[in-house]
């Protein structure tokens, strides 16, 4: 059990630009959740999965956020035309999705930076 | 759909003093809720969590936690906080059944006096 695994944890980019940020779950974990977190604020609902399906994604979000599980596996969140709102600490955490109440596995986050 | 609300943004107490951080949620059923700790520069770490059964939950660190349904709450308690528990606090919310996402409150920062 390596943990959840957040690349990069750093992301330094310029408005308008796109970013993709990979989250690998903990093996076996089923269900995979992203959270976007302000400095102060707590984390905020973005989107989550149960396998490669995509369960719900957060009315408060625009389109130009997306995210993908195609296998199941590790999951990536896009950004495109990012803006200095998006600057955020974006969290993954995943879950083994078996029964309701479990506890959430946090990865280390993708800290962006939108200049 | 479920929420939360933190009501406190900010709480000192003394180190040696008696804690209650207040957790209010919203959802028609009976939900499943957690607190979690974050110090700065950390990660979320789970305190505790309550699904089911005794309404009254233990914790790490000697925190407890109490669902009382019919104040939808689930105060979080401490008798005696030390200084390292200066941290922010974020209380959390599921659900069952298809809406099951966990949903988390915007946090309650605790400052601990010498």
């Amino acid at each position: 059990d390596t943990g959840v695994s957040q690349d990069p944890r750093h992301k330094i980019t310029k408005r308008g630009q796109n970013v993709t940020f990979r989250c690998d779950p903990i093996s076996e974990h089923n269900r995979l959740y992203w959270y976007r977190q302000t400095l102060g604020q707590g984390p905020e609902f973005l989107t989550y999965f149960q396998n490669e399906a995509q369960l719900e994604k957060s009315r408060l979000l625009s389109d130009r956020f997306s995210a993908e599980r195609p296998k199941g596996s590790f999951s990536t969140l896009e950004i495109q035309r990012t803006e200095q709102g998006d600057s955020a600490m974006y969290l993954c955490a995943s879950t083994p999705g078996e029964t309701p109440g479990e506890k959430l596995f946090f990865g280390s986050g993708t800290q962006l930076s939108v200049l | 759909a479920q929420s939360v609300t933190q009501p406190d943004i900010h709480i000192t107490v003394s180190e040696g003093a008696s804690l209650e951080l207040r957790c209010n949620y919203s959802y028609g059923a009976t939900p499943y809720l957690f607190w979690y700790v974050q110090s700065p520069g950390q990660g979320l770490q789970l305190l505790l969590k309550y699904f089911s059964g005794d309404t009254l939950v233990q914790g790490i660190k000697g925190f407890e936690a109490e669902f009382k349904r019919s104040q939808s709450s689930f105060n979080l308690r401490k008798p005696s906080v030390h200084w390292s528990d200066a941290a922010e606090y974020f209380c959390a919310v599921g659900a069952w059944g298809s809406d099951d996402k966990i949903i988390f409150g915007k946090g309650t920062r605790l400052h601990i006096l010498p």
